[in-house]
């Protein structure tokens, strides 16, 4: 069965400083995974997919992410925070690409 | 052309009422899924269909819970005597076919059940 753990349910980050959201899986086959961000009153958005091509995945708004077989992870970084990336990032796993199974969530605050 | 949109945005009701949510996906997505989000968690799937079919019902809770789709567009999830616990954030994704990995969202439905 496939799941997702998300390490931190709060991540706290100055703006200007990088972002580190983490999440491990677990899944019986080669997994498709992304994240999705979620703002306030807001529906959810794609940020990034890794469907076996490149382990390196860049997606929206500077986001990527690196798929690590051997450490079954996909964390999520950025360079350098925004205080508009202030939201709830979610972790997903897809093993046939229909139902999609989500992390608990990481809720990023940015500092000014 | 447009997103996903779902119907009611909110919905409060009394606790063995019935209840009925409806998304219409965005045009020409022939795959449908709904999800529940309850407060503080992570999605949780329900049921997902391809045309008007439902190949995946595992997860939704109980019988009390049922969905259907017509004509390959519209979906009505329905909640048969409403408990408290089945208070949560109802998403409903579309996406081009079944087994296409990106889907898209919309606003969802937040029912509370008194």
């Amino acid at each position: 069965a496939q799941s997702v753990t998300q390490l931190d349910s709060h991540v706290s980050v100055s703006e200007g400083t990088p972002v580190l959201l983490r999440c491990n899986y677990s899944s019986s086959y080669s997994p498709s995974l992304f994240w999705y961000v979620q703002h306030p009153n807001k529906g959810l958005q794609l940020l990034l997919k890794y469907t076996s091509a490149a382990t390196l995945v860049k997606g929206i708004n500077g986001f990527e992410a690196e798929f690590k077989k051997s450490e079954t992870s996909f964390h999520l970084t950025k360079p350098s925070a925004h205080m508009s990336d202030a939201a709830e990032y979610f972790c997903v796993v897809s093993e046939y690409g229909n139902k999609l199974v989500f992390g608990a969530g990481t809720i990023l605050r940015v500092k000014s | 052309g447009a997103g996903v949109s779902q119907s009611p945005s909110n919905k409060v009701t009394e606790k063995g009422k019935d209840v009925e949510l409806r998304c219409d996906p965005i045009s020409g997505h022939t795959a449908l899924y709904w999800y529940r989000q309850r407060l503080g968690q992570g999605l949780e799937f329900l049921i997902y269909f391809q045309g008007n079919s439902a190949p995946d019902k595992s997860g939704l809770p109980s019988d009390r819970f049922s969905a259907e789709r017509t004509g390959e567009s519209v979906s009505t999830l329905t909640i048969q005597r409403t408990q408290q616990e089945d208070s949560a954030v109802y998403l409903c994704a579309s996406s081009f076919r079944e087994g296409y990995n990106e889907q898209f969202f919309g606003p969802g439905t937040r029912l509370t059940v008194l």
